[in-house]
């Protein structure tokens, strides 16, 4: 199985702060990875897929980046509504997850 | 658009169907998969299958007890959970391999 693990588990952070997630791969996916936001009660909401290419609809201040074992989300100025849990998502062979970050305010 | 229902209380050795409506596209034409969270907790992967069914694949914490499965006719993804768990106690989640997520349904495992 191909584990994930992300970093940091939580994360503080100022409204307009850069703030930065990674991922690493146990062995190489490619670019075959997702990065997701997620708030209390409700599912994940897609933000990047095949590693860098951002889902219609969410705002260009979130990007991704990385290829083979390293991935990294980054948020260019962290906004009030980006409190949440990211999740980090490969989908090279089955799925697995990261443990996911906690964006929180500091 | 993927509705997931089916979830409830039930208690430890029991079994549950949880479904998945889609609309919009062709259950039997996409790969699915169902994924769970437990509460508080993070995204775990339970199982997959073609749009045909001809390759299915389960996570090893629920080989043996989940069976995946899709009905043309109705435009529907299933999970048939036995021999449940207090462990199995999740939120589960549809998802296409396109990405596409519902909104999930609980089930609770306890006695």
């Amino acid at each position: 199985d191909i584990q994930m693990t992300q970093s940091p588990s939580t994360l503080s952070a100022s409204v307009g702060e850069r703030v930065t997630i990674t991922c690493r791969a146990s062995q190489s996916i490619g670019k075959y990875l997702a990065w997701y936001q997620q708030k209390p009660g409700r599912a994940p909401k897609l933000l990047i897929y095949q590693a860098s290419r951002l889902e219609t609809g969410v705002p260009s201040r979130f990007s991704g980046s990385g290829s083979g074992t390293e991935f990294t989300l980054t948020i260019s100025s962290l906004q009030p509504d980006d409190f949440a849990t990211y999740y980090c998502h490969q989908c090279y062979s089955y799925w697995t997850f990261g443990q996911g970050t906690k964006v929180e305010l500091k | 658009q993927l509705v997931e229902s089916g979830g409830r209380l039930v208690q430890p050795g029991g079994s549950l169907r949880l479904s998945c409506v889609v609309s919009g596209f062709t259950v039997t034409t996409y790969e699915m998969n169902w994924v769970r969270q437990a509460p508080g907790k993070g995204l775990q992967w339970v199982s997959y299958t073609t749009g045909s069914g001809d390759t299915k694949a389960y996570a090893d914490s629920v080989q043996g007890r989940f069976i995946i499965s899709s009905d043309n006719a109705k435009n529907s993804l299933y999970l048939q959970m036995d021999s449940l768990r207090v462990d199995d106690t999740a939120i589960y989640y549809c998802v296409t391999t396109e990405l596409w997520w519902g909104r999930g349904t609980l089930v609770t495992v306890s006695s």
